[in-house]
């Protein structure tokens, strides 16, 4: 066990509609990172946040938007959905902020996985 | 920008037999190097980190990979695979600077199908 917490565990929505993931980091890890794996594009870099400030933005949609709250869950919306949109979303956590990326390895969630229809 | 290719999608091996998933990077710094593992229905899990110093890392599990800076290559072995071993496998290269700092960049994964 990770310690990391993602809900829900599965979710199945039709094209057009939004959706919220969330994630509990581990006890102390400040640092929330979210990533998409699907089928075609493998593991995607999302965004990552810092103590509820965005640190870092990867390949993230403009439909998708995420934030960091003051009891550091995160949570990622996913609008106007698309069928290539499904796939397993996994948030990760770790102590880190720059300069402590090497001593602060990332602990995974098992993932949310979501299926548009 | 740094990338991760792993050039086997699929492999096979008996339990028992030796084992190695090949992986090759691109980064234009020393690079930080990560094998993971995702068991069907899990997350992502650490198995291996290479940082700097000695180019052969011990990881969990039985794992060791070796660095070898002259071929791009952070290849994963384990001498004999057990049926748990069966899993997908990830190599990622760690973005240590710039405004991506700390992202990890992964390979497409090799699936693991052990024979009894």
């Amino acid at each position: 066990d990770s310690g990391v917490t993602q809900t829900p565990k599965h979710l199945i929505t039709a094209t057009g509609q939004r959706v919220t993931l969330r994630c509990s980091p581990r006890s102390g890890d400040l640092s929330v990172y979210w990533y998409q794996q699907s089928l075609d594009q493998g593991l995607q870099f999302l965004i990552q946040y810092y103590n509820g400030e965005e640190r870092a933005k990867g390949n993230i949609l403009e439909r998708f938007s995420a934030q960091q709250f003051p009891d550091l869950h995160s949570e990622l919306n996913l609008s106007s959905l698309e069928l290539g949109d499904s796939a397993l979303y996994f948030c990760a956590s770790s102590t880190r902020n720059r300069g402590q990326v090497l001593n602060s390895p990332l602990h995974f969630g098992n993932g949310t996985r979501l299926t548009v229809t | 920008a740094q990338s991760v290719t792993q050039p086997d999608i699929h492999i096979t091996v008996s339990e028992g037999a030796s084992l190695e998933l090949r992986c090759n990077y691109s980064y234009g710094a020393t690079p930080y190097l990560f094998w993971y593992v995702q068991s069907p229905g899990q997350g992502l899990q650490l198995l291996l980190k290479y940082f700097s110093g000695d180019t052969l890392v011990q990881g969990i599990k039985g794992f060791e990979a070796e660095f070898k800076r002259s071929q791009s290559s952070f290849n994963l072995r384990k001498p004999s695979v057990h049926w748990s071993d069966a899993a997908e496998y990830f190599c990622a290269v760690l973005n240590a600077g710039g405004t991506s700092y700390g992202k990890l960049t992964f390979g497409q994964g090799t699936i693991l199908t052990v024979h009894p």
